[in-house]
């Protein structure tokens, strides 16, 4: 029962480089989620694909992008890594938006 | 805009008392769930709850909503250290809005024995 996968689960970047954070579900769900969490700041979403073709930005997009590949995978890329993008990235997924969340295990990224 | 706002935010309490955890939301929706986060793990899903009046209860937990006041409460009996985590609420719109869920804060919970 694989769920939500995310690749890598830890990362050190130094400040500017870039990279991207893997996102897959085998749920057959048609939404799917990037949240950032912060101490103190619960979970922030930062982008979100209502469905296969469509993305959209939440609260906190700035310095992100993302991709829907297909319906399985979402992926989000820091193009120019900065210490304040230190964080634990969630992706999520759910049937349609709105519906209950499930989350994948976590990706914890530093920036030096 | 959708806030939502939990309270306590940190809880510490004994073994055996009960207590209550609140979550408000500014925005009309019937779609509310409550999330357990242990340290440096993911969220997993406690409860859903899709209507007013709806209540759901697992173990020492019990969830409940009211839609016209707002408020969704997690209420614990009789605590257990095992029930020491984070808790968090996140609403949700019915009316196919692509926004995903909206979280609180969350609530961090230490029983102490």
């Amino acid at each position: 029962n694989a769920g939500v996968t995310q690749t890598p689960k830890f990362q050190v970047l130094k400040t500017g480089q870039s990279m991207t954070l893997q996102c897959a579900q085998d749920m057959n769900h048609n939404s799917m989620y990037w949240y950032r969490q912060d101490p103190g700041m619960g979970l922030r979403l930062i982008y979100y694909s209502a469905s296969e073709g469509t993305t959209d930005k939440g609260e906190v997009p700035n310095g992100y992008n993302v991709s829907r590949l297909n319906k399985r995978e979402f992926s989000l890329r820091l193009e120019s890594a900065a210490p304040s993008q230190t964080s634990v990235y969630f992706c999520a997924s759910s049937l349609r938006a709105s519906d209950e969340a499930f989350f994948g295990q976590g990706t914890r990224l530093t920036v030096v | 805009e959708l806030k939502v706002e939990q309270n306590p935010l940190f809880l510490s309490m004994q073994e055996g008392k009960n207590y209550t955890i609140y979550c408000n939301y500014s925005t009309t929706s019937d779609r509310l769930y409550w999330y357990r986060q242990d340290p440096g793990k993911s969220l997993e899903s406690l409860f859903v709850l899709l209507s007013n009046g709806a209540v759901k209860q697992e173990g020492r937990l019990m969830a409940s909503l009211d839609t016209k006041a707002r408020l969704s409460t997690l209420h614990i009996t009789a605590a257990v250290h095992d029930l020491s985590a984070t808790y968090f609420c996140a609403v949700g719109f019915s009316g196919g809005g692509a926004d995903g869920l909206t979280f609180g804060k969350g609530t961090h919970l230490i029983i102490q024995p």
